[in-house]
């Protein structure tokens, strides 16, 4: 079964400063994704980026981009620029793509990073 | 707005009791996935659907059950409801694998908040 681990359970930024939130993640399977969704205070759900893993280029959406190291089974977040609106639950997930697996299709996550910004 | 939806929004319910919890994916999405997000135990999967039929279960308890109808909506059913099921469900929906390059990610809905007391 694949794990996912975040091991900052809080973090915090200053406002147009660089923060990185880490995560590991454990699988024996070649073919997957990597997500990082975002919780706000609504408790929606939102992507933030994606990862697939036969990509060895980083994912980058504006100021989010990822530092994915396959072999250390590690992919990081880091967001540039913080914004008072990245304020959120950060959580990292992992997704199977063995289509002939029963985990294709499901999320597995990280238990979460808390992400305070300060002006 | 991800164009899942879910329904209520919120729901206070005594202990023993039963409810349903209602997911209308995004339009042409076959996949359909339910959450549990709680305190303790953060965010669990709890069951997939794909195009009406059961396709993996995750940490789901006996007394909860799940459907999927011809139309694509969802149902989540909790029953016997104790203190411990009190949490946000979520519903997210996801398409076809279209191959390298497609959607594989999946398209959360709101969420229902559930509270037994």
């Amino acid at each position: 079964a694949q794990t996912v681990t975040q091991s900052q359970p809080e973090m915090s930024v200053q406002e147009a400063e660089t923060v990185t939130l880490s995560c590991t993640y454990d699988t024996s399977e070649s073919d997957y994704y990597l997500f990082w969704y975002k919780q706000p205070p609504s408790r929606q759900m939102i992507l933030v980026i994606r990862q697939e893993a036969y990509k060895q280029q980083n994912a980058t959406e504006n100021r989010f981009s990822v530092n994915f190291q396959k072999a250390a089974k590690s992919f990081s977040l880091k967001i540039s620029d913080s914004q008072l609106g990245d304020a959120a639950m950060y959580f990292c997930a992992y997704r199977s793509d063995n289509a002939g697996g029963t985990s294709y299709g499901k999320l597995t996550f990280g238990q979460g990073t808390i992400l305070t910004v300060h002006p | 707005d991800s164009g899942v939806t879910q329904t209520p929004k919120h729901l206070i319910t005594a202990t023993g009791q039963r409810v349903t919890l209602r997911c209308s994916p995004r339009s042409g999405d076959l996949s359909v996935y339910w959450y549990q997000q709680s305190l303790d135990q953060g965010l669990q999967f709890l069951i997939q659907y794909y195009n009406g039929e059961e396709r993996a279960k995750g940490n789901i308890l006996e007394r909860f059950s799940a459907q999927q109808f011809p139309d694509l909506h969802s149902e989540l059913n909790l029953s016997s409801l104790e203190l411990g099921d009190s949490a946000l469900y979520f519903c997210a929906s996801s398409p076809i694998r279209t191959g390298p390059g497609g959607i594989t990610e999946a398209f959360f809905g709101q969420g229902t908040r559930l509270t037994v007391v």
